[in-house]
């Protein structure tokens, strides 16, 4: 079964840029989609096909996918920033989450 | 505006069975596909169940295959996850979520607030 690699967790300094990345064989031929999930709330979608922002997401969210790394990028992070976040795909008739990355803002 | 709420969640022994719900308003519910995604204590997103729009294609997580069944009511906009035979590592956050699409791409936007599952004697 397919495979989704995150680091489990990553640290930012406010107002600088964090790079959340997420490795799959071959991830850069898939479409990937990214959740945030805040302490204790559902999770909320913050890129989807690869580098899509949805309505009301911050234009500080980015993302990019080549090769076998997706990444998730979190400029001029906040303080609000600090959360878990998810890449995902669809492989086989079956989503896959990866594991997570807890993002924390110093 | 979209919301899912989700309900039916609670307490069951192991061996038990539990059927959960999600409440759908604010879009055309019979137009999108729908998706059961949960989440154990501490843990991360594992996808459980997705259904089409017409309710005609199913999925399922290896996990559950045989002992979970999706299903929906597309007259009263309302998804449904039937649970049986309960095991102690289903017990999780159970989030429902509608499938948005560009084309045949797909994606999650948005979840409901869940609804906790916990399996134990």
């Amino acid at each position: 079964s397919y495979e989704l690699t995150q680091p489990l967790s990553m640290s930012v300094a406010l107002g600088q840029t964090a790079r959340i990345t997420c490795g799959g064989n071959n991830i850069g031929s898939k479409s990937v989609h990214w959740y945030q999930q805040r302490p204790g709330q559902a999770p909320v979608l913050v890129i989807y096909r690869d580098s899509n922002r949805p309505s009301g997401i911050p234009e500080r969210f980015s993302g990019s996918n080549s090769g076998n790394t997706a990444t998730l990028t979190v400029s001029r992070a906040q303080a609000g920033d600090e959360a878990d976040y998810y890449c995902q795909v669809w492989d086989s008739n079956s989503w896959v989450f990866g594991g997570g990355t807890k993002l924390t803002v110093l | 505006e979209v919301q899912l709420l989700e309900s039916g969640g609670g307490l069951v022994q192991p061996g038990g069975s539990l059927r959960l719900s999600c409440a759908a308003s604010g879009f055309t519910f019979s137009s999108y596909a729908m998706t059961w995604v949960r989440q154990a204590p501490g843990k991360g997103l594992e996808w459980v169940s997705d259904i089409t729009s017409s309710g005609g294609r199913t999925y399922y997580a290896d996990a559950v295959k045989g002992r979970f069944t999706i299903s929906r009511d597309n007259s009263k906009s309302t998804l449904f996850l039937q649970m049986n035979s309960l095991r102690d590592e289903d017990t999780a956050v159970y989030y429902c979520a509608k499938e948005d699409n560009s084309g045949n791409i797909k994606w999650f936007d948005p979840w409901g607030q869940g609804t906790l599952v916990t399996v134990s004697s």
